[in-house]
């Protein structure tokens, strides 16, 4: 079983309000990801990291801003939140080294956007 | 540019039915293969996760095989049970987890 997890699971908050996301895992992983999922649909990595100080833009591009200060805690934030940001937010981690380690999910973060 | 799809895009079976998921990828440089499951609303499970140097990986009534050469991969479902009712998604890693967009699978009692 997975020990990533995610805060909070459901928020409904009004445009313009500052949110952050909270992602933490316990397996010690270097590497964690952030990925958007709009109902029904694939998923799209906005951001990752391979480490403490270490942060890359994914392949959709977002509003959103990251940060890694600790190896566990990969928190995303949105300065100022608008109705195109309601979507589930996926934060997911997985072990260092050579090639690619298997992906852990925590269980999403659903946010809407008044 | 990699692409993964998947087939089909929904399946819908009766009870003990063994059934075959497929996913293909264009670009055979990967560093592994993933399959999950996701229910409504919530994150993913990893089921089983296949290295590119393996052919196969098990897991209780689970198979997945994979055929780099030809961009495929396949999750066998031996004996479906309604809780197997979820969204199956297959990732192949090339540096990042490149996702395709799954197959919802009902199993009907």
């Amino acid at each position: 079983e997975a020990d990533i997890y995610q805060t909070p699971r459901y928020l409904v908050i009004g445009t313009g309000k500052k949110i952050t996301l909270e992602c933490s895992q316990t397996m010690g992983h270097d590497k964690m990801y952030w990925y958007q999922q709009d109902p029904g649909m694939e998923l799209h990595l906005i951001h990752y990291s391979y480490g403490v100080n270490s942060t890359e833009k994914g392949d959709l591009s977002s509003e959103s801003t990251v940060s890694r200060i600790r190896t566990e805690h990969f928190p995303l934030t949105l300065e100022s939140a608008r109705p195109s940001h309601t979507s589930q937010y996926l934060c997911a981690s997985s072990e260092s080294g050579r090639g690619a380690g298997e992906l852990f999910f925590g269980e999403g973060s659903r946010l809407t956007v008044l | 540019k990699q692409e993964v799809t998947q087939i089909p895009a929904a399946l819908s079976v009766p009870e003990g039915e063994n059934l075959v998921l497929n996913c293909s990828f264009t670009d055979s440089a990967i560093y592994n293969l993933q399959w999950f499951r996701q229910d409504p609303g919530k994150g993913l499970t990893s089921l089983l996760l296949i290295q590119s140097s393996q052919r196969e990986q098990t897991s209780g009534r689970l198979n997945a095989s994979l055929d780099k050469s030809s961009g495929r991969s396949t999750l066998y479902i031996a004996a479906s049970q309604p809780g197997d009712s979820a969204t199956y998604l297959c990732a192949v890693h090339t540096g990042k987890l490149i996702f395709g967009q799954g197959t919802t699978l009902q199993v009907k009692p």
